[in-house]
């Protein structure tokens, strides 16, 4: 199946700076990439989502990648806010519904 | 438009015990998945209906089961629980939009298992 790789595993970054987090995938039949921002208590929230036939997508302060050759899509948040902090996943799918999902990384933005 | 809603929350049942927890989706969604997320193994997907099939299976025991009703809301069903079956149970719904599903989640129902 599936295998979705997510680093780092936790970041800190001060405020207005910008934030990156990188996710690698296994299956090249995969075409369909989400991120999700997870609070606490919260479930999973989608924030930006990118499909195989584009290599950018853009969302105010939300960016995503995605090199489909070298298997790895990446999100870029730039002027990192206090609510900014939380838990983000990448996933990874081939039909929509099944999501493979990295183990996350928790992301906390310093006042 | 109300998002997912799961019902129970929270939940605490013993080793042994069945479960069943509940899941309605956005309005007008006909496909719900069902994850299961743990500290140690993550966000792992269990199965997915659609019109009241399951379409996909993910690779839980067979003490792991679901169904889902003609107006789209969808059950899971834990039997002979276990301690490793504590986690947060969430539920997603999607509809087909221009070709593509995405997936929204609900926030979730806490199980702990004693």
């Amino acid at each position: 199946g599936e295998n979705v790789e997510q680093h780092p595993s936790t970041l800190s970054v001060q405020e207005g700076d910008s934030a990156v987090i990188k996710c690698t995938y296994s299956d090249s039949a995969s075409n369909y990439f989400p991120w999700y921002k997870q609070e606490l208590g919260k479930g999973p929230q989608l924030i930006i989502d990118i499909r195989s036939n584009v290599g950018e997508k853009k969302d105010q302060r939300i960016a995503v990648t995605l090199n489909k050759t070298a298997k790895h899509f990446s999100l870029h948040i730039t002027e990192t806010q206090p609510e900014d902090s939380a838990v983000y996943f990448c996933a990874a799918s081939k039909n929509d519904y099944k999501l493979s999902f990295g183990a996350g990384t928790t992301v906390t933005v310093r006042a | 438009k109300a998002g997912v809603t799961q019902t129970p929350r929270y939940l605490i049942k013993t080793r042994g015990q069945q479960v069943t927890l509940s899941c309605s989706p956005i309005s007008g969604h006909r496909s719900v998945s069902w994850y299961q997320q743990t500290p140690g193994q993550g966000l792992q997907f269990l199965f997915e209906y659609f019109s009241e099939t399951q379409r996909n299976k993910g690779n839980f025991p067979g003490r792991f089961s679901g169904r889902q009703f003609s107006n789209s809301r969808s059950e899971m069903n834990v039997s002979t629980l276990e301690l490793g079956d504590s986690a947060l149970y969430l539920c997603a719904s999607s509809v087909t939009s221009g070709g593509t599903d995405t997936q929204y989640f609900g926030p979730g129902t806490r199980l702990t298992v004693l």
